[in-house]
């Protein structure tokens, strides 16, 4: 079974719009850590955001929100006020103990482009 | 601020030749990890290490090997090169999971080609 789902290939967003990149997880651990990276074309993975298991808020990062619905395993991020510059590819990642060890596992990606 | 630090960049092999993709950190992180990313894929964990001595495979362990050196260095080895090894390799270190979480800090990649 997937850890990490992303099930949008690509997405197009105008300029100044917002835009929602949807990842659902699979873990039964009670404890983990869930990310997004960005992967712009120069192809450095820069980290967004963070949201813990535990956490009862919402993370938000500047532009960037992580929208975490715990109950439906979805830790969707959120980006504000999209910018030509967050044309990019978006992980999604999770953070489990396996074994008594963590793992960070990712998703497949997600392709922004950002439209003038 | 060095971060990871992986070496080379690029490199190209042919079928069956063997090399040794080296990755350092300096944050004093006890996990690091190697994935390869190819295309529609993601990225895919090759081999983890929770701490220095210990290793373990990840989802595509088969035809590579893995060293923790030390703390600081965990390097991945082709003993035999083969073409569905064409990849973008990263190394990456994080701290454990704790009350705040960190993230897993990237190297740069390193774009490997075999021919």
């Amino acid at each position: 079974a997937q850890k990490i789902t992303q099930t949008q290939p690509g997405m197009f967003v105008q300029e100044k719009e917002a835009v929602t990149l949807d990842c659902t997880y699979d873990t039964s651990d009670p404890s983990y850590g869930l990310f997004w990276y960005k992967q712009p074309s120069s192809g450095e993975m820069i980290f967004l955001i963070y949201q813990g298991s535990y956490d009862q808020q919402n993370a938000t990062e500047g532009r960037y929100s992580l929208n975490f619905q715990k109950a439906r395993k979805s830790a969707n991020l959120v980006i504000s006020a999209s910018q030509l510059g967050d044309s990019a590819m978006y992980f999604c990642a999770m953070r489990e103990f396996s074994g008594g060890y963590q793992k960070v596992t990712f998703g497949i990606g997600t392709k922004l482009q950002v439209i003038p | 601020n060095a971060g990871v630090t992986q070496t080379p960049k690029f490199q190209v092999l042919k079928t069956g030749q063997s090399m040794t993709l080296q990755c350092a950190q300096d944050m004093n992180h006890n996990s690091m990890y190697w994935y390869r990313q190819d295309p529609g894929m993601g990225l895919r964990l090759i081999y983890y290490s929770a701490s220095e001595g210990t290793t373990d495979k990840g989802e595509v362990p088969n035809g590579y090997n893995v060293s923790r050196l030390n703390k600081r260095e965990f390097s991945l080895r082709l003993e035999s090169a083969a073409p569905s090894q064409t990849s973008v390799y990263f190394c990456a270190s994080s701290e454990e999971l704790g009350p705040q979480g960190t993230e897993a800090f990237f190297g740069q990649g390193t774009r490997l080609t075999v021919v």
